[in-house]
């Protein structure tokens, strides 16, 4: 079974400061992905970026970049010069495919983090 | 890019009554979509496995019987609850994954629905 665990139900972070959401995971598997969605007060689930087990280097997207640490099983996410706009849940998240023995190919997400960004 | 549409953003039921939930795949062919619940405040846990053109597949814990999975199509995934009552209400979410397309690790999600049962 997989699970992911978020710490930090809540942060308040300054704006233009840089962020770290923290997020470990466990899995006996050795191939799987590990993600990170926003999910404002709307509802949505807004893709913010993506690690894959076997990816040997951190990933990046503008702004988002994921501290991929194997050994410590963590998939940080890093938000550089925060925003406004940037406030929401964060949410980590980790699938293990079906061929390597995860039971759905479904996600398995963390509690999450209620990230706010003060002016 | 890859898009999933989910019809309705909201809709409020007697309890007692069904209410069906569609999840539409708008530029890509999608074998499988997969359903989430979200209780208030809380992550969101995996109901099931929507295949298409054979049954479902549920975790544990989740009634088949009263969430009702049809994959009719390509593109189309439907949720039915059931004889719905008042702690159905939830958040309930769609997501697919391209596989054939340049993004085939990603979920994409629906816009969800919000569904409350009085």
């Amino acid at each position: 079974a997989q699970k992911i665990t978020q710490t930090q139900p809540g942060m308040f972070v300054q704006e233009k400061e840089a962020v770290t959401l923290d997020c470990t995971y466990d899995t006996s598997d050795q191939s799987y992905g590990l993600f990170w969605y926003k999910q404002p007060s709307s509802g949505e689930m807004i893709f913010l970026i993506y690690q894959g087990s076997y990816d040997e280097q951190n990933a990046t997207e503008g702004r988002y970049s994921l501290n991929f640490q194997k050994a410590r099983k963590s998939a940080n996410l890093v938000i550089s010069a925060s925003q406004l706009g940037d406030s929401a849940m964060y949410f980590c998240a980790m699938r293990v495919p079906m061929y390597s023995g995860g039971g759905a190919d479904g996600l398995t997400f963390g509690k999450g983090t209620h990230l706010i960004i003060q002016p | 890019g890859a898009v999933v549409s989910q019809h309705p953003s909201w809709v409020i039921c007697k309890s007692g009554t069904s209410v069906k939930i569609e999840c539409r795949s708008l530029d890509f062919q999608a074998t499988t979509m997969f359903w989430y619940r979200q209780f208030p405040k809380q992550s969101l846990m995996l109901m099931a496995t929507s295949n298409e053109g054979s049954k479902a597949t549920y975790e544990q814990g989740v009634e088949k019987d009263k969430f009702l999975i049809n994959h009719a199509s390509l593109t189309l995934s439907t949720l039915t609850v059931t004889s719905a009552h008042p702690e159905d209400s939830s958040f309930y979410i769609c997501s697919a994954r391209d596989v054939f397309g340049p993004r085939d690790t990603e979920a994409f999600f629906g816009q969800g629905t919000r569904l409350t049962v009085v």
